[in-house]
């Protein structure tokens, strides 16, 4: 089985754009997680969704936003990114509904870097 | 206090040796997961328990949920063990999951 893929692999945008990552889950996970990773905060979750609907969503302004599609795939959406969120962009595939007490199968990440 | 506390922050160790890491919560939970993490990003899950012990090769977890804590051990360290290891632990009040801020592990050939 193939697993979690994420693209892109390298982004570098600037101060007030927009972005969008994608994340494809390992064939029949319908649980789809997001997290950011930075130095100084560690790992922090972002949301989590399940069959297009999301289930849960972590402390972080509303300019973080994301979807799921009928396939599973996923999107999250930074708009007027700040330099604060550079960061690595993991998303993580899981079978059960709720993919937090579940095993969850990571992506190898989307750096984004914003100057 | 985080809700989540590792310890060691960083540990180098000799080929060979024992290695223990050690999670501590604050918060109710029903499971805790350990993460290895490699230079380049990399995550990969090693356990997830909510009892009692597991062993995985030569990665052994235990919890102790009326103690609030968790430890992974590492038996006959080797150097592709090098990693950052991190608990995680999802909360039972919200369902939100919650990260240590890990461990840096260095064993020495």
């Amino acid at each position: 089985k193939a697993g979690v893929t994420q693209t892109p692999r390298y982004l570098i945008k600037t101060r007030g754009q927009q972005v969008t990552l994608s994340c494809s889950p390992i064939s029949g996970h319908r649980s789809v997680s997001w997290y950011q990773q930075t130095p100084g905060q560690g790992l922090q979750f972002l949301f989590e969704y399940f069959s297009e609907t999301q289930r849960n969503k972590g402390n972080f302004p509303g300019r973080f936003s994301g979807r799921q599609f009928s396939n599973s795939r996923s999107e999250m959406n930074v708009s007027t990114l700040e330099l604060g969120d550079s960061a690595l962009y993991l998303c993580a595939s899981s079978l059960a509904w709720t993919g937090v007490t579940d095993t969850q199968y990571f992506g190898p990440g989307t750096r984004l870097t914003v100057l | 206090k985080n809700e989540v506390e590792q310890s060691p922050q960083n540990l180098t160790a000799q080929e060979g040796e024992f290695i223990t890491i050690n999670c501590s919560y604050s918060v109710g939970i029903s499971a805790l997961h350990w993460l290895q993490q490699h230079p380049g990003g990399g995550i990969v899950s090693l356990f997830m328990l909510s009892s009692g012990k597991k062993k995985h090769g030569r990665l052994i977890a235990t919890i102790n949920i009326q103690e609030k804590h968790s430890s992974l051990h590492i038996t006959a360290s080797h150097p592709r063990d090098s990693a950052v290891y991190i608990c995680a632990v999802p909360m039972n009040r919200d369902d939100k999951i919650i990260f240590g801020k890990g461990t840096r592990l260095h064993i020495l050939p």
